[in-house]
């Protein structure tokens, strides 16, 4: 079965350092990847997504993830991490006989001023 | 800007009770998903639509949850009778399902918080 790992349940950065959440995979067939974010009291937000092509994908508020077939990986990315950026980070994989997606159990990114 | 819409946003019940929750999903968006969030489950998906047939629905408890499309516009999670555990928040989400081989992103509602007393 399709499923994603994150390894971490919270990461700690501090305003202007870069940033990474980490999300591993495990599918059979294409990996279809995505990232969401979750702020406060919110739905989830779709941030990027991965189905083929350029190994680094760029989203949304300046995120980017890469592609790493060889290590199963899809690390979400920013180069300067923002206060606002504080949330929650869901990596997902699409599950492989239908729509759904399959959610990983989240990491909480806190960022310090 | 189109958004999924959920209501309640906010429900308080107690044990035994009714509760309906509602979502209006994008206009146009064929595709229509029910997750729960616990802070000990996590994300949990519960249900799952395409062209208002229900496709997937092992994630519900099945004695106690139902989930339907009424029509286009509008899906309904109903739980009969709540129990406390139950206390979750309800997120509704839609997209596009696999439209001309792509596979499009989920746009969640803003989600019913549920407190079963």
């Amino acid at each position: 079965a399709q499923s994603v790992a994150q390894p971490e349940d919270q990461v700690n950065v501090a305003e202007g350092n870069p940033l990474t959440v980490k999300c591993t995979y495990s599918v059979s067939g294409n990996p279809y990847l995505f990232w969401y974010v979750q702020y406060p009291n919110r739905g989830l937000q779709f941030l990027l997504k991965y189905i083929t092509g350029d190994n680094l994908v760029k989203g949304s508020y300046g995120f980017e993830a890469e592609f790493n077939k060889s290590q199963t990986s899809f690390h979400l990315k920013k180069p300067s991490a923002l206060v606002s950026d504080s949330a929650l980070y869901f990596c997902a994989v699409r599950d492989k006989s239908f729509q759904k997606l399959v959610f990983g159990t989240g990491t909480r990114l806190l960022v310090s001023p | 800007d189109a958004r999924v819409t959920q209501t309640p946003r906010d429900k308080v019940t107690e044990m035994g009770q009714e509760v309906t929750m509602r979502c209006q999903p994008i206009l146009g968006h064929n595709t229509v998903f029910w997750y729960r969030q616990t802070m000990m489950q996590g994300l949990e998906l519960l249900a799952y639509f395409r062209n208002r047939a229900p496709l997937d629905d092992s994630g519900m408890p099945k004695d106690r949850f139902s989930a339907e499309m009424p029509d286009a516009t509008l899906a309904t999670l109903k739980i009969q009778p709540s129990e406390p555990r139950d206390s979750a928040v309800y997120f509704c989400a839609s997209g596009l399902g696999e439209m001309g081989g792509s596979y499009n992103e989920q746009f969640f509602g803003p989600g019913t918080r549920l407190t079963v007393l």
